[in-house]
């Protein structure tokens, strides 16, 4: 089957910024999604891309996307301790979604 | 609005014990979904509805039965409890399909024992 894979952990000073990556297979994918769960809690959508473009920017998160190699990013500016989540990547053919396996950002002080 | 809700949060089964796992929505959405996630590994759609009365398998359907008989509520029930039903099970909804935005629930953590 089509698979979304990221790396599993990640680790950045307070104030850096964080990139991570997202790779998938599915070439018929039409919308690509950063989703973020916190301890407890269920994933919340932090912000989507539509598969035409190849960036969009929302405040401290930047979403890069290059279709030829299927390759997501979602760059965090200025990452907080309460940025300290998992980051999961997804990705819709407009039927079905499909999940990574989540990346874990650990924030340092 | 609630949104998504999840009962229970946590529970312990005995193998070949049933259970059913709540999910209700007060957000008037069309689509509902079970996922599971397992430890290190990506949410694996379980079921999902297009609306009330209309349900349809997803990738790993097996050990798993759903109902839809409200627009509100989907549960999902297991009959037969196996050591590999052991999972994070998140519900979600949607308005619609594509970039319509899935708001997932809690999360219920089930140990079949």
């Amino acid at each position: 089957g089509e698979d979304v894979e990221q790396s599993l952990f990640l680790s950045v000073r307070e104030g850096d910024s964080s990139v991570i990556n997202c790779t998938y297979t599915d070439s018929s994918s039409t919308y690509l999604y950063w989703y973020k769960q916190e301890p407890g809690a269920g994933l919340q959508l932090l912000t989507y891309i539509f598969s035409n473009m190849d960036m969009k920017q929302d405040q401290r998160l930047t979403v890069l996307l290059n279709k030829k190699d299927k390759h997501l990013s979602l760059r965090i500016a200025d990452t907080q301790t309460g940025d300290s989540a998992i980051y999961f990547c997804a990705e819709s053919n407009g039927n079905d979604m499909r999940f990574g396996a989540g990346t874990r950002l650990t924030v340092k002080p | 609005n609630a949104g998504v809700t999840q009962t229970p949060k946590f529970r312990i089964l005995k193998i070949g014990q049933s259970m059913t796992l709540q999910c209700a929505q007060d957000m008037n959405h069309n689509y509902m979904y079970w996922y599971r996630q397992d430890p290190g590994m990506g949410l694996k759609l379980i079921y999902y509805s297009v609306g009330a009365g209309i349900t349809d398998k997803g990738e790993v359907p097996n050990g798993y039965n759903v109902s839809r008989s409200t627009t509100e509520d989907f549960p999902l029930r297991l009959e037969l409890a196996a050591p590999s039903q052991t999972s994070v099970y998140f519900c979600a909804s949607s308005r619609g399909t594509g970039r319509e935005t899935q708001y997932f629930g809690p999360g219920t953590r089930l140990l079949v024992l």
